[in-house]
């Protein structure tokens, strides 16, 4: 059963417009949710995160939407750079401390 | 700050045999190690959580025989892939955290493992 979804495998924007990656999840004991970034051939580095007790969270270009009420939170990058170009993972914890990841997004941006 | 290194980052190995990967937290030391395992383009699946002196705690569906992890220091951790298989082929990833908690997981760079 997969608790965090992602559900769009791949994504193509243009430089400078917004990229949108969604996550879905489905237990809602989750309160603490992360979004990574990955590089071919490298580990995952963190990008930015958000408790369930807030809806919003931004970070320079960076910013995450919580919907509770939809398990749903989205990571909005704003204006996308080439360098931006990796696999993006969701990733949600409850209180077990685990972290449960989505399959990944892939985001191509195009110069 | 918080670097995680991980040896080998690639090993190719013959069926039946034994690869042990190892994780190190370079510059701060890790209480809580945890290995995960990434398959071409899905997502990564915890594997266990180890804490430093003591036994490892195994996710569901992970054979802790045949996934020896072992934690001996505050810094380092290790998986032993025992008796390989190609179906143990995979990207294995291990991250460190200080505590607990998860915004505090720190990631290594992974371990590309090809089973012949």
């Amino acid at each position: 059963d997969q608790q965090v979804k992602q559900n769009s495998p791949s994504l193509s924007v243009q430089e400078g417009r917004i990229s949108i990656l969604n996550c879905d999840y489905t237990n809602s004991m989750f309160d603490y949710f992360l979004w990574y970034k990955k590089y071919p051939a490298e580990g995952p580095t963190f990008l930015i995160s958000i408790s369930s007790i807030k809806d919003k969270n931004e970070d320079g270009r960076f910013t995450v939407f919580l919907n509770k009420s939809a398990k749903h939170l989205s990571l909005h990058i704003v204006p996308s750079q080439p360098g931006d170009s990796a696999v993006y993972f969701c990733a949600a914890s409850g209180n077990t401390g685990k972290l449960i990841f989505g399959q990944g997004t892939t985001l191509q941006v195009k110069p | 700050g918080a670097v995680v290194s991980q040896h080998p980052s690639w090993v190719i190995c013959k069926s039946g045999t034994s690869v042990k990967i190892e994780c190190r937290s370079l510059d701060f030391q890790a209480t809580t190690m945890f290995w995960y395992r990434q398959f071409p383009k899905q997502s990564l699946m915890l594997m266990a959580t180890s804490n430093e002196g003591s036994k490892a705690t195994y996710e569901q569906g992970v054979e802790k025989d045949k996934f020896l992890i072992n934690h001996a220091s505050l810094t380092l951790s290790t998986l032993t892939v025992t008796s390989a298989h190609p179906e143990d082929s995979s990207f294995y990833i291990c991250s460190a955290s200080t505590d607990a908690s998860t915004d505090t997981q720190y990631f290594g760079p992974g371990t590309r493992l090809t089973v012949l």
